[in-house]
């Protein structure tokens, strides 16, 4: 089982769509989470923390289930310009001298259309 | 505020050829670290470094090395250049990732794209 799942999609939607991403876990020794914005050929960008409480920036929301060892991502009012490759971050412990070090998901392709 | 600058952006290389890729960053984060990727696929980790002289190795690590003798710099150094290192190779540096430090995202440099030929 790998360590950090993601549906690779495409994901493809009109927009103004709300269309919403599931990434999957593997270690319960966890400790923080993120969403990356990837462009095609470019840099990966960070999108935002995932907190355990949930959190929200403008159009997007991130939650957390620890107890079920998922995190998920929801974009409402899809614009064309949200087209990307999303990929979820893990910090993921159990290393020497209390490291977590960054493990990343594969990603999911979200297509914005017209 | 440069961020993580990594050179050089593009490069060819001949099967057995050496290359070092050069990695630096001025935002003083202890953490380092070296990822492949590969068309349609994530990230994956070569190597890291959690400080000055301390490195070790990720998922990828054969057939590079690293080392890391300034909080600045970490090269990743290529020996004989193989056609499955064709790559996209990004560097990306964090503060410490444990403890109160746990919420620290990563910064990226722009990539280097590497082929083998």
């Amino acid at each position: 089982r790998k360590e950090v799942e993601q549906d690779p999609g495409p994901f493809n939607v009109p927009e103004g769509a709300t269309v919403a991403f599931n990434c999957t876990y593997s270690n319960s020794a966890s400790q923080s989470f993120f969403w990356y914005r990837q462009d095609c050929r470019k840099e990966p960008k960070l999108l935002m923390s995932v907190y355990s409480s949930g959190n929200e920036d403008g159009r997007f929301t991130a939650q957390l289930n620890r107890a079920s060892q998922y995190i998920s991502l929801l974009i409402r009012d899809s614009k064309l310009s949200d087209s990307a490759t999303y990929l979820c971050v893990v910090n993921m412990g159990g290393l020497s001298g209390g490291s977590y070090i960054p493990t990343f998901g594969r990603g999911t392709s979200l297509i914005v259309h017209p | 505020n440069a961020g993580v600058t990594q050179t050089p952006k593009f490069r060819i290389l001949k099967i057995g050829q050496s290359m070092t890729l050069q990695c630096t960053q001025d935002m003083n984060h202890n953490y380092m670290y070296w990822y492949r990727q590969d068309p349609g696929m994530g990230l994956k980790l070569i190597y890291y470094s959690v400080g000055a002289g301390i490195t070790d190795k990720g998922e990828v690590p054969n057939g590079y090395n690293v080392s890391r003798s300034t909080t600045e710099d970490f090269p990743l150094r290529l020996e004989l250049a193989a056609p499955s290192q064709t790559s996209v190779y990004f560097c990306a540096s964090s503060y410490a990732t444990g403890g109160a430090y746990s919420n620290q995202p990563q910064h990226f440099g722009d990539g280097t794209r590497l082929s083998i030929l």
